[in-house]
């Protein structure tokens, strides 16, 4: 498996503003991805984000929204850009391990509530 | 464009089966996954399966798949209130091999 970690782990920010999202894997993956699951929903992926290249965003999701940074293998950052409550989710980093791509594991995941 | 379905709510009763199914529309499904999310957590790997395969078994856990009429299901043996929980159902397949993830269904074990 991988040990992922997030922060911060929830926040409840104001409309306008904006949020970085931090996820940390204790070894070193290629492929991190960046998901939203909306309240009582399922999860949608925003990006790819491979180390060494740009971030290739999904369908309905823009770089100037949601940026993404990956300045190396075991580190990501998420922001999500001047927030709105259609915005308040909880947003999921997850890995493919290189040796196992088969197996995608998750991080715990930032609740975020934009008032 | 793919898409996964799984019914919402499942409750059983503590020391019964749970039965969890799911249906998916991509013919070129290469795995199908199960994830399990708890209260305020991440979703958790429980299993996956290649889509040749039509059963895979993990101590409680019997995962089904009949790709004919594409539909994955997963068996719970012996269900305690701790597996209390989401239960994703997931896709790898299409252009790009993401996953494509159902709404989860919510299963609630009672004593």
């Amino acid at each position: 498996s991988a040990v992922i970690s997030q922060k911060p782990s929830r926040d409840i920010c104001q409309r306008g503003t904006s949020l970085t999202i931090q996820c940390q894997v204790d070894s070193q993956v290629t492929m991190m991805f960046w998901y939203r699951q909306q309240p009582g929903q399922s999860l949608t992926l925003i990006a790819t984000a491979n180390q060494g290249s740009e971030a290739t965003y999904e369908s309905g999701f823009v770089i100037d929204k949601f940026p993404i940074s990956r300045p190396n293998l075991t580190f990501s950052t998420l922001t999500v850009s001047n927030m709105s409550p259609e915005d308040s989710s909880i947003y999921l980093c997850s890995v493919e391990r290189d040796e196992n791509p088969r197996e995608q594991y998750f991080g715990p995941g930032t609740r975020l509530t934009v008032t | 464009g793919e898409d996964v379905e799984q019914s919402l709510f499942l409750s059983v009763r503590e020391g019964d089966s749970s039965v969890i199914n799911c249906t998916y529309t991509d013919s070129s499904s290469t795995y199908l996954y199960w994830y399990k999310q708890e209260p305020g957590a991440g979703l958790q790997l429980l299993t996956y399966i290649f889509s040749n395969m039509d059963m895979k078994q993990d101590q409680r856990l019997t995962v089904l798949l009949n790709k004919k009429d594409k539909h994955l299901s997963l068996r719970i043996a012996d269900t305690q209130t701790g597996d209390s929980a989401i239960y994703f159902c997931a896709d790898r397949g299409g252009s790009q091999g993401n996953l494509i993830f159902g709404k989860g269904t919510k299963l609630s074990v009672k004593p």
